[in-house]
Protein backbone atom coordinates (compact mmCIF):
# COMPACT_ATOMS: atom_id res chain seq x y z
CA UNK A 1 0.00 0.00 0.00
CA UNK A 2 1.71 3.13 -0.64
CA UNK A 3 1.76 6.33 1.79
CA UNK A 4 1.24 9.92 1.59
CA UNK A 5 2.68 11.47 -0.80
CA UNK A 6 4.22 14.99 -0.84
CA UNK A 7 5.40 17.02 -3.10
CA UNK A 8 8.15 19.21 -3.36
CA UNK A 9 10.62 18.26 0.17
CA UNK A 10 12.29 21.56 0.06
CA UNK A 11 11.54 24.47 -0.79
CA UNK A 12 13.32 28.06 -0.08
CA UNK A 13 11.76 31.25 -1.52
CA UNK A 14 11.97 34.89 -0.68
CA UNK A 15 9.76 36.41 1.60
CA UNK A 16 6.50 37.84 -0.19
CA UNK A 17 6.66 35.16 -2.91
CA UNK A 18 4.09 32.78 -3.22
CA UNK A 19 4.43 29.26 -2.79
CA UNK A 20 2.30 25.59 -3.14
CA UNK A 21 2.30 22.38 -1.73
CA UNK A 22 0.93 18.93 -3.02
CA UNK A 23 -0.26 16.34 -1.13
CA UNK A 24 -1.72 13.09 -2.41
CA UNK A 25 -3.47 10.48 0.10
CA UNK A 26 -3.42 7.22 0.74
CA UNK A 27 -5.97 6.15 -1.45
CA UNK A 28 -9.80 5.68 0.00
CA UNK A 29 -8.67 7.76 2.45
CA UNK A 30 -12.00 9.99 3.61
CA UNK A 31 -9.79 12.62 6.16
CA UNK A 32 -6.89 14.37 5.03
CA UNK A 33 -4.99 16.92 7.22
CA UNK A 34 -2.14 19.65 6.89
CA UNK A 35 0.14 20.06 10.07
CA UNK A 36 2.49 22.77 10.22
CA UNK A 37 5.79 21.71 12.33
CA UNK A 38 8.20 24.73 13.41
CA UNK A 39 11.62 23.49 14.25
CA UNK A 40 11.76 22.29 17.89
CA UNK A 41 7.99 22.19 18.49
CA UNK A 42 5.19 19.84 17.42
CA UNK A 43 3.31 19.76 14.62
CA UNK A 44 0.11 22.16 14.49
CA UNK A 45 -2.97 21.63 12.48
CA UNK A 46 -3.83 24.31 10.01
CA UNK A 47 -6.43 22.34 7.98
CA UNK A 48 -8.37 19.05 8.20
CA UNK A 49 -10.98 18.10 4.99
CA UNK A 50 -13.57 15.03 5.48
CA UNK A 51 -13.60 14.57 1.35
CA UNK A 52 -13.67 17.40 0.08
CA UNK A 53 -15.36 19.31 3.08
CA UNK A 54 -13.49 21.84 5.34
CA UNK A 55 -14.32 20.21 8.84
CA UNK A 56 -11.48 22.26 11.08
CA UNK A 57 -9.45 25.35 9.79
CA UNK A 58 -9.79 27.35 12.95
CA UNK A 59 -5.74 27.72 12.93
CA UNK A 60 -5.08 28.51 9.94
CA UNK A 61 -4.16 32.11 8.72
CA UNK A 62 -6.70 33.00 6.18
CA UNK A 63 -5.20 36.08 4.71
CA UNK A 64 -2.26 34.39 3.85
CA UNK A 65 -2.81 30.56 3.75
CA UNK A 66 -5.58 28.18 1.88
CA UNK A 67 -6.00 25.18 1.11
CA UNK A 68 -8.23 23.30 -1.43
CA UNK A 69 -9.33 19.46 -2.00
CA UNK A 70 -10.94 19.26 -5.06
CA UNK A 71 -12.46 15.94 -5.55
CA UNK A 72 -12.12 14.35 -1.80
CA UNK A 73 -8.21 13.41 -3.31
CA UNK A 74 -5.56 14.95 -3.77
CA UNK A 75 -4.94 18.69 -1.84
CA UNK A 76 -3.13 21.67 -2.35
CA UNK A 77 -1.59 23.99 0.44
CA UNK A 78 -0.66 27.76 -0.68
CA UNK A 79 1.18 30.51 1.18
CA UNK A 80 0.85 33.91 -0.51
CA UNK A 81 2.92 36.23 0.12
CA UNK A 82 5.09 34.58 2.45
CA UNK A 83 7.13 35.65 5.84
CA UNK A 84 9.75 34.51 7.33
CA UNK A 85 8.09 32.87 10.34
CA UNK A 86 6.45 30.83 7.74
CA UNK A 87 9.83 28.68 7.91
CA UNK A 88 9.01 25.02 9.14
CA UNK A 89 7.99 21.33 7.68
CA UNK A 90 4.28 21.40 6.61
CA UNK A 91 2.94 17.84 7.27
CA UNK A 92 -0.21 16.45 5.39
CA UNK A 93 -1.65 13.22 6.84
CA UNK A 94 -4.29 10.71 5.78
CA UNK A 95 -7.08 8.75 8.04
CA UNK A 96 -9.26 6.22 6.58
CA UNK A 97 -12.67 7.10 8.32
CA UNK A 98 -14.04 10.44 9.72
CA UNK A 99 -11.95 11.57 12.53
CA UNK A 100 -14.48 10.87 15.01
CA UNK A 101 -13.57 7.32 14.51
CA UNK A 102 -11.10 7.21 17.75
CA UNK A 103 -8.20 5.99 18.26
CA UNK A 104 -9.19 2.91 15.56
CA UNK A 105 -8.64 5.76 12.74
CA UNK A 106 -4.80 5.96 12.79
CA UNK A 107 -3.42 9.72 10.89
CA UNK A 108 -0.67 8.34 8.40
CA UNK A 109 1.65 11.10 7.94
CA UNK A 110 3.63 11.80 4.45
CA UNK A 111 7.55 12.85 4.25
CA UNK A 112 6.64 16.73 4.50
CA UNK A 113 7.92 19.42 2.69
CA UNK A 114 10.59 21.75 3.97
CA UNK A 115 10.08 25.79 3.22
CA UNK A 116 12.71 28.26 4.00
CA UNK A 117 11.96 31.75 3.80
CA UNK A 118 14.71 33.72 3.38
CA UNK B 1 -8.21 24.05 25.58
CA UNK B 2 -6.10 20.80 25.51
CA UNK B 3 -2.29 20.87 26.44
CA UNK B 4 0.33 18.54 26.18
CA UNK B 5 3.63 18.61 27.96
CA UNK B 6 6.79 16.54 27.10
CA UNK B 7 9.39 18.32 29.60
CA UNK B 8 12.36 15.91 28.57
CA UNK B 9 13.48 17.96 25.53
CA UNK B 10 16.20 15.11 25.03
CA UNK B 11 17.18 11.21 27.08
CA UNK B 12 19.83 9.43 25.90
CA UNK B 13 19.84 5.19 26.42
CA UNK B 14 22.21 2.54 26.18
CA UNK B 15 21.31 0.03 23.53
CA UNK B 16 19.85 -2.78 25.18
CA UNK B 17 18.45 -0.72 27.88
CA UNK B 18 15.24 0.72 29.01
CA UNK B 19 14.10 4.27 28.60
CA UNK B 20 10.97 5.84 29.73
CA UNK B 21 9.91 9.34 28.25
CA UNK B 22 7.56 11.48 29.94
CA UNK B 23 3.96 13.10 28.79
CA UNK B 24 1.56 14.96 30.91
CA UNK B 25 -1.47 16.54 29.24
CA UNK B 26 -4.60 19.15 30.51
CA UNK B 27 -7.86 18.09 29.75
CA UNK B 28 -11.55 18.58 30.77
CA UNK B 29 -12.85 15.78 28.81
CA UNK B 30 -13.29 11.99 30.37
CA UNK B 31 -13.32 9.96 27.45
CA UNK B 32 -9.87 10.73 24.68
CA UNK B 33 -7.28 9.05 23.31
CA UNK B 34 -3.33 9.29 23.99
CA UNK B 35 -0.98 8.38 21.38
CA UNK B 36 2.83 7.99 20.78
CA UNK B 37 4.43 8.94 17.76
CA UNK B 38 8.09 8.48 16.16
CA UNK B 39 9.44 11.01 13.51
CA UNK B 40 13.44 9.96 12.85
CA UNK B 41 15.51 12.39 11.40
CA UNK B 42 14.32 13.11 7.80
CA UNK B 43 11.57 10.54 7.98
CA UNK B 44 8.14 10.55 8.14
CA UNK B 45 6.12 10.35 11.66
CA UNK B 46 4.62 7.03 12.70
CA UNK B 47 2.27 5.86 15.02
CA UNK B 48 4.27 3.95 17.80
CA UNK B 49 1.52 3.14 19.82
CA UNK B 50 -2.20 4.50 21.60
CA UNK B 51 -4.26 4.22 24.68
CA UNK B 52 -7.52 4.50 24.96
CA UNK B 53 -8.49 6.36 28.31
CA UNK B 54 -11.89 4.40 29.06
CA UNK B 55 -9.02 1.49 29.07
CA UNK B 56 -7.46 0.82 32.38
CA UNK B 57 -5.28 -1.82 31.00
CA UNK B 58 -1.67 0.06 29.67
CA UNK B 59 -1.05 -0.74 25.78
CA UNK B 60 1.72 -2.53 24.83
CA UNK B 61 3.21 -3.18 21.40
CA UNK B 62 6.54 -5.46 21.61
CA UNK B 63 9.23 -3.50 23.19
CA UNK B 64 6.72 -0.41 23.82
CA UNK B 65 4.16 0.10 26.63
CA UNK B 66 2.90 2.92 28.20
CA UNK B 67 2.22 3.67 31.54
CA UNK B 68 -1.43 5.60 31.48
CA UNK B 69 -2.31 7.17 35.11
CA UNK B 70 -5.63 8.98 34.09
CA UNK B 71 -6.05 10.69 37.15
CA UNK B 72 -2.67 12.21 37.24
CA UNK B 73 -3.11 13.27 33.54
CA UNK B 74 0.42 11.28 33.06
CA UNK B 75 1.24 9.12 29.82
CA UNK B 76 4.89 7.77 29.94
CA UNK B 77 6.33 5.53 27.06
CA UNK B 78 8.90 2.87 28.30
CA UNK B 79 10.86 1.58 25.47
CA UNK B 80 12.67 -1.90 26.58
CA UNK B 81 15.92 -3.15 24.65
CA UNK B 82 16.35 -0.55 23.22
CA UNK B 83 18.10 -0.38 19.64
CA UNK B 84 19.63 2.05 17.33
CA UNK B 85 17.05 2.53 15.07
CA UNK B 86 14.79 3.84 18.13
CA UNK B 87 16.73 6.72 18.24
CA UNK B 88 14.22 10.01 16.88
CA UNK B 89 12.22 12.82 17.98
CA UNK B 90 9.12 11.10 19.85
CA UNK B 91 5.97 13.00 20.31
CA UNK B 92 2.92 12.63 22.72
CA UNK B 93 -0.54 13.35 21.65
CA UNK B 94 -3.88 13.82 22.52
CA UNK B 95 -7.39 13.86 20.60
CA UNK B 96 -10.88 14.03 22.14
CA UNK B 97 -13.59 11.68 21.57
CA UNK B 98 -14.87 13.81 19.03
CA UNK B 99 -12.40 12.53 17.32
CA UNK B 100 -11.35 16.49 16.28
CA UNK B 101 -7.38 17.56 15.83
CA UNK B 102 -4.46 15.97 17.50
CA UNK B 103 -2.56 18.16 20.05
CA UNK B 104 1.03 17.52 20.25
CA UNK B 105 3.75 18.45 22.34
CA UNK B 106 6.83 19.55 21.76
CA UNK B 107 8.76 16.59 21.39
CA UNK B 108 11.55 14.40 23.13
CA UNK B 109 14.98 13.82 21.13
CA UNK B 110 16.01 10.08 21.95
CA UNK B 111 19.72 9.17 21.37
CA UNK B 112 21.22 5.19 20.94
CA UNK B 113 24.04 5.12 22.57
CA UNK B 114 26.13 1.83 21.10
Amino acid sequence: EAGVAQSPRYKIIEKRQSVAFWCNPISGHATLYWYQQILGQGPKLLIQFQNNGVVDDSQLPKDRFSAERLKGVDSTLKIQPAKLEDSAVYLCASSLVRASGGARDTQYFGPGTRLTVL
Amino acid sequence: AQTVTQSQPEMSVQEAETVTLSCTYDTSESDYYLFWYKQPPSRQMILVIRQEAYKQQNATENRFSVNFQKAAKSFSLKISDSQLGDAAMYFCAYKDEYGNKLVFGAGTILRVKS
